[in-house]
């Protein structure tokens, strides 16, 4: 069974300029959630999906961060500008829905988008 | 809000040595607790969780974690580790009630190295 993906896996961009992550769940998975993990820091969630409805984007920077889910299978991390403190592992997990079911499920992480601003 | 603390941010160990990660958190709910591992340029993966049921919790790679609700602790264990193990161990913890239902929390991570 293939697991999270992401790309891409590494990305260097000059401040001010726009990036992109893309994140594909494992298959089935209806829950995608974006983490940023600086370094020598544990995880933080972005934001959360069920489905394509984003229930939880209370620590997403709205000002220059956004995402999507469309069709509630992969998903898209964009930041336009990026800023120097943007320099992190940017990463993507998924698990089955837990908010109709009630029940807490395993989530399954991606390798990571390793994000560089010069 | 639940919170996460990890007790040493780095372990060195010697080869075929025990090991004790240690992790307390804190809530105002009942939580599940999970301890996932990230190798160097890679993903977390999932070592072991605690649900509901035995304190004693057993995972993957010979590793194993007990729940004390009295301490809040959730501390993760080897009895004898192997250069393999060398990684970084984040602590978790997931509300299973409140207003943060469902939201994973981490612990700063703790990097364990073992030297042969």
């Amino acid at each position: 069974e293939a697991g999270v993906v992401q790309s891409p896996r590494y990305k260097i961009i000059e401040k001010k300029q726009p990036v992109a992550f893309w994140c594909n769940p494992i298959s089935g998975h209806n829950t995608l959630y974006w983490y940023l993990q600086n370094l020598g820091q544990g995880p933080e969630l972005l934001i959360r999906y069920e489905n394509e409805e984003a229930v939880d984007d209370s620590q997403l920077p709205k000002d220059r961060f956004s995402a999507e889910r469309l069709k509630g299978v992969d998903s898209t991390l964009k930041i336009q500008p990026a800023e120097l403190g943007d320099s992190a592992v940017y990463l993507c997990a998924s698990s089955f829905g837990m908010r109709t079911s009630g029940t807490i499920y395993e989530q399954y992480f991606g390798p990571g988008t390793r994000l560089t601003v010069t | 809000a639940q919170s996460v603390t990890q007790l040493d941010s780095q372990v060195p160990v010697f080869e075929e040595a025990p090991v004790e990660l240690r992790c307390n958190y804190s809530s105002s709910v009942s939580v599940y607790l999970f301890w996932y591992v990230q190798y160097p340029n890679q993903g977390l993966q999932l070592l072991l969780k605690y649900l509901s049921g035995s304190t004693l919790v057993k995972g993957i790679n010979g590793f194993e974690a007990e729940f004390n609700k009295s301490q809040t602790s959730f501390h993760l264990r080897k009895p004898s580790v192997h250069i393999s193990d060398t990684a970084e161990y984040f602590c978790a913890v997931i509300n299973a009630g409140g207003t943060s239902y469902g939201k994973l929390t981490f612990g700063q991570g703790t990097i364990l190295t073992v030297h042969p």
